[in-house]
């Protein structure tokens, strides 16, 4: 069975510092997809970063980018420069393509941004 | 586009009550899905549906219902809440065929008493 990951249940970074989150999942299949989502207090739950699996290349999103091993399964989100509205629960995600596009998620890590 | 809408935004219910989530996209998304989030805890599948008239339970499915009448909506309803439903509810959505990125409605937070 596909599962998710998240070994930090909580960080802490000071601010304009850099940070990254840790995740690992296990799979069997080679096509799939990861996901890194944000939620804020808010609640809403907000994509930060996606990654295709059969993409060697790293995605980056701005201030965001993530290191992907695909053979360690690992799916790593590091955030450069970080800032107060970066403090948030953040959650990564796995999907793979069987007919229903299921997203299993972790527990998620919440990050403390420190003045 | 709204994208994805849920109603309400807060709900307290008495043990035994029953009630129904909404939940409405405008994106034309065939694929829909519930979870449901307990504090400090990630998301659980409840139920999903593949398109209108399909549905399926998901990993927590004990104590709910769905239907899928349209293509737009996908209601949950809670028979006989119970104090372990206290929750908070997403419902999101996706065009469906590997396309993989799901979006989030803003939750519904759920307290049964």
């Amino acid at each position: 069975a596909q599962t998710v990951t998240q070994s930090q249940p909580e960080m802490s970074v000071q601010e304009a510092e850099t940070v990254t989150l840790s995740c690992t999942y296990d799979t069997s299949e080679s096509d799939y997809y990861l996901f890194w989502y944000k939620q804020p207090p808010s609640r809403q739950m907000i994509l930060v970063i996606r990654q295709e699996a059969y993409k060697q290349q790293n995605a980056t999103e701005n201030r965001f980018s993530v290191n992907f091993q695909k053979a360690a399964k690992s799916f790593s989100l590091k955030i450069s420069d970080s800032q107060l509205g970066d403090a948030a629960m953040y959650f990564c995600a796995y999907s793979w393509y069987v007919g229903d596009d299921k997203i299993i998620f972790g527990k998620g890590t919440r990050l403390h941004i420190l003045p | 586009n709204a994208g994805v809408t849920q109603t309400p935004k807060f709900r307290i219910l008495k043990i035994g009550q029953s009630m129904t989530l909404q939940c409405a996209q405008d994106m034309n998304h065939n694929y829909m899905y519930w979870y449901r989030q307990d504090p400090g805890m990630g998301l659980k599948l409840i139920y999903y549906s593949v398109g209108a008239g399909i549905t399926d339970k998901g990993e927590v499915p004990n104590g709910y219902n769905v239907s899928r009448s349209t293509t737009e909506d996908f209601p949950l309803r809670l028979e006989l809440a119970a104090p372990s439903q206290t929750s908070v509810y997403f419902c999101a959505s996706i065009p469906g065929g590997g396309v993989g990125e799901q979006f989030f409605g803003p939750g519904t937070r759920l307290t049964v008493l």
